[in-house]
């Protein structure tokens, strides 16, 4: 069955600084890769998504993922952290040419952003 | 203008009791699902239909039962509600098949007591 990691639960990081959130996949094929933001209190937001091409991809609010098939990975990264993106991120995984039509989530990362 | 909407926005209840969710989408999607979200915020998904149809049932008690009155709504029913059935539900919805993006709800939190 299909799975997907996410190793660091939480991470602090300051404003400004770099951040990349890690993910990884376990899957036979190419699945399609999503990260969603969840803000206190608040439903799910779709960041970007992965289907093919292109292995970087560019997102909302200045986030963008790399795909690497290797390394079964998609990691999330910004170049500048702003106080708002403190939040939890998921990344998660939907499943080609089987119709089954739901994700399988890892189990998250809360971002914590000092001033 | 809510894509997704869900009520109650909380619900605290007994053991034992009945109750429901509802979910509504206003953005012509053809499948709903529910999603529920543990205390360690870990997402599973719970049911999925397309067209009123279930296609997805995962391993849930059976004291839970979805229903689709129209492609637009998908209600949540708990039947002799458990202390482990606090979690927060989400419901969302898309359009097409497995690459299309899910719009979530804002989440339903439900304490059972």
């Amino acid at each position: 069955a299909q799975s997907v990691t996410q190793p660091d639960i939480h991470i602090t990081v300051s404003e400004g600084a770099s951040l990349e959130l890690r993910c990884n996949y376990s899957y036979g094929a190419t699945p399609y890769l999503f990260w969603y933001v969840q803000s206190p209190g608040q439903g799910l937001q779709l960041l970007l998504k992965y289907f093919s091409g292109d292995t970087l991809v560019q997102g909302i609010k200045g986030f963008e993922a790399e795909f690497k098939r290797s390394q079964s990975s998609f990691n999330l990264r910004k170049p500048s952290v702003h106080w708002s993106d403190a939040a939890e991120y998921f990344c998660a995984v939907g499943l080609m040419d089987t119709g089954r039509r739901a994700l399988t989530f890892g189990s998250g990362t809360r971002l914590q952003v000092q001033p | 203008d809510t894509a997704v909407s869900q009520t109650p926005k909380y619900l605290v209840t007994q053991m034992g009791n009945d109750k429901s969710i509802k979910c509504e989408q206003n953005l012509g999607h053809d499948t709903m699902y529910w999603y529920k979200q543990d205390s360690k915020k870990f997402l599973k998904i719970m049911f999925s239909y397309n067209n009123k149809e279930l296609i997805i049932n995962e391993t849930v008690p059976n004291r839970f039962s979805p229903k689709s009155p129209d492609k637009a709504h998908l209600n949540l029913h708990i039947n002799s509600l458990e202390l482990g059935d606090s979690a927060v539900y989400f419901c969302a919805s898309s359009q097409g098949g497995e690459r299309s993006e899910q719009f979530f709800g804002p989440g339903t939190r439900l304490t059972v007591l």
